[in-house]
């Protein structure tokens, strides 16, 4: 049982570059996050996905998609890489009999953008 | 003004120490208020959860709730060298979505 599993763990990017972090859980659970945590700023909810073909907005959505592929995986791509977004991303997963409350998250991706 | 406010520390202490740990927040909708612990270089994992106002306590640990006052703590007893993580306070009004507080990095000597 692996929980949540992230691909990759680093990454780099040049400005301008795209990317796709890959995020799946094994836990069965209907709702899938993903976070990005920076110094001083805490957790911010990106974008997440309350079921299975469903997605929606969290705080800081701007320069990101998501595709919930099936139930067990939730990606996140930047079309378009910017310094601004060099961050730590976390994955996170909850299931029905906790809601949101437990969420359960991943190892995280550093990414740097030059 | 963040609608979740937490002193980022480092809180330093030494080994068998009290520690308290606090949040305030604006949102009067808050019901749902949670502790989360991140280990350094690791993903959070939760610790404890609330529900409305109140206390809840789990071994050395003790969540406390003021919505009069909009204020949360958790409370360490005996704290111990594997207790050093950074700890992050969140909160929703659905249960759903949560927000999160900066997180207060504790280090435990001994």
């Amino acid at each position: 049982n692996a929980g949540v599993t992230q691909t990759p763990k680093f990454q780099v990017l040049k400005t301008g570059q795209s990317m796709t972090l890959q995020c799946a859980q094994d836990m069965n659970h209907n709702s899938m996050y993903w976070y990005r945590q920076d110094p001083g700023m805490g957790l911010r909810l990106i974008y997440y996905s309350a079921s299975e073909g469903t997605t929606d907005k969290g705080e800081v959505p701007n320069g990101y998609n998501v595709s919930r592929l099936n139930k067990r995986e939730f990606s996140l791509r930047l079309e378009s890489a910017a310094p601004s977004q060099t961050s730590v991303y976390f994955c996170a997963s909850s299931g029905l009999h906790t809601g949101g409350v437990e969420q359960y998250f991943g190892p995280g991706t550093r990414l740097t953008v030059t | 003004q963040k609608e979740v406010e937490q002193d980022p520390g480092p809180l330093s202490v030494p080994e068998g120490a009290i520690v308290s740990l606090n949040c305030t927040y604006s949102n009067s909708a808050f019901q749902y208020f949670m502790w989360y612990r991140q280990y350094s270089r690791k993903g959070p994992e939760l610790l404890m959860y609330t529900y409305s106002s109140g206390n809840k306590e789990d071994g050395r640990f003790t969540a406390q709730v003021d919505k009069s006052s909009k204020y949360i703590s958790l409370f360490i007893r005996d704290s111990q060298p594997s207790d050093s993580a950074t700890y992050l306070c969140a909160m929703s009004d659905d249960g759903n979505k949560l927000v999160f507080g900066a997180g207060t990095i504790l280090r435990v000597k001994s």
